[in-house]
């Protein structure tokens, strides 16, 4: 497709379950990250994959959290035991990275609203 | 760490009115800055980009600057419509994105 996607767009689960949230990026992007908005929050950085490179997870809020990307291409977020707190929207982002330096812009999937009860 | 304020929280303007928001951040050490608009319940979309080495960028009706060595950028909208109704968000880049909270526009018509 042309734009970033993620699934499921909405997911509802008990606490202390483990949920996947997955993330096609734009073909051809080296970059992905990952990011949470919770209600009335700004968004608040998760990890960071580059190319081959090791991904940054300084932004993983606990062990709970992890995410991998299989190929350079598709990702995907899982949380464990999932808590009430967890309850927010996830969102993915891909971008081109240049081995300058240079960032070009982000573009955004719709996001996953995930809801732990 | 890096962070990034906007102000105001939000805003409400008439139909027509232009405006200007505002984002500022801590570390001038940027590579980047991106303006988003944020629809309810919807995902980012991306505005303008300014690379640290610019200082505007324009498309249509938007105008960004950037004044990395004070650590501010603005957005300015012109002659604004309803459809512009949206949180915009500024995000800067260092070692990794951070946010600003977004500023929630109203435009009345």
């Amino acid at each position: 497709g042309a734009g970033v996607s993620q699934s499921p767009s909405n997911k509802v689960t008990e606490k202390g379950k483990d949920v996947e949230l997955r993330c096609d990026p734009i073909s051809g992007h080296t970059a992905l990250y990952w990011y949470r908005q919770s209600l009335g929050q700004g968004l608040e950085f998760l990890i960071y994959f580059q190319g081959n490179s090791a991904p940054d997870k300084s932004g993983l809020p606990s062990d709970r959290f992890s995410a991998e990307r299989t190929g350079g291409s598709v990702s995907t977020l899982t949380i464990q035991r999932t808590q009430q707190e967890d309850s927010a929207v996830y969102l993915c982002a891909s971008s081109l990275r240049g081995t300058s330096g240079i960032v070009y812009e982000q573009f955004f999937g719709p996001g996953t609203r995930l809801t732990v009860l | 760490k890096q962070e990034v304020t906007q102000i105001p929280a939000a805003l409400s303007v008439p139909e027509g009115e232009n405006l200007v928001l505002n984002c500022s951040f801590t570390d001038s050490a940027i590579y980047n800055l991106q303006w988003f608009r944020q629809d309810p319940g919807k995902g980012l979309t991306s505005l303008l980009l300014i690379q640290s080495s610019q200082r505007e960028q324009t498309s249509g009706r938007l105008n960004a600057s950037l004044d990395k060595s004070s650590g501010r950028s603005t957005l300015y909208i012109a002659a604004s419509q309803p459809g512009d109704s949206a949180t915009y968000l500024c995000a800067v880049l260092g070692n990794q994105f951070y946010f600003g909270t977004g500023t929630s526009l109203t435009v009345i018509p």
